[in-house]
């Protein structure tokens, strides 16, 4: 079956530096997201994609985050300045936008900012 | 500011009971509802979806929507212990493609 896949699943990084978190939407899929799970915390939409722009973005995706369908297969989401506050989990998720039109998660990133 | 909200856990139940989890939305124009279980450290995994008023039964199973209260709810019979995690109810708008809303989930413990 299908997947949508994430790398890497996990990564630390020091405070201030950049991060590409990766992506590889299921094939056939149009519409592609990117959540984030603080600890503890509920899954927070960050922004959704579609035909090369950005649809829709929440208030946390601010300046220092960006996303970028590279190339046929990628999606990836990149913090330019990583703050204390961003540590968490980092979900990719994509969508045919059919009926039914579920959402399928990736597996995660856990990112670190120390 | 769309909400969703679940009741507030952690739920117990003994192995074999009925597990009912329950979930409120405050945006009146949203047309498809999920299920997600997740387990510690992992990714949301869709386990019902729903989009008309009314019951919908998948296995051990079911749940329910009431689109006028707003209200949707997830009933496991013949709970496992392999049931434990965190249930998270999420709502979609209005169009096929939008942004997935999720609750805070409630834990769930299903006791051997």
């Amino acid at each position: 079956e299908p997947e949508v896949t994430q790398t890497p699943s996990h990564q630390v990084t020091q405070m201030g530096q950049e991060v590409i978190l990766r992506c590889v939407p299921i094939s056939n899929h149009l519409y592609f997201y990117w959540y984030r799970q603080i600890l503890g915390q509920k899954v927070e939409f960050l922004v959704s994609f579609y035909n090369n722009e950005i649809s829709e973005k929440s208030e946390i995706f601010d300046d220092q985050f960006s996303v970028e369908r590279p190339d046929g297969s990628n999606f990836t989401l990149k913090i330019r300045s990583t703050k204390l506050e961003d540590s968490a989990m980092y979900f990719c998720a994509s969508t045919e936008a059919r009926v039914p039109e579920t959402q399928y998660f990736g597996p995660g990133t856990r990112l670190l900012v120390l | 500011q769309k909400e969703v909200e679940q009741n507030s856990g952690p739920l117990s139940v003994p192995e074999g009971a009925i597990a009912s989890l329950n979930c409120t939305y405050s945006d009146r124009g949203s047309q498809s509802f999920f299920w997600y279980r997740q387990y510690s450290g992992k990714s949301p995994e869709l386990i019902m979806s729903i989009y008309s008023n009314g019951d919908k039964e998948d296995g051990r199973f079911t749940a329910q929507l009431n689109k006028a209260s707003q209200y949707v709810s997830l009933l496991i019979r013949d709970s496992q212990p392999s049931d434990s995690a965190t249930y998270l109810c999420a709502v979609m708008g209005k169009t096929s493609y939008d942004k997935v809303i999720f609750g805070p989930g409630t834990s769930l413990s299903v006791i051997p």
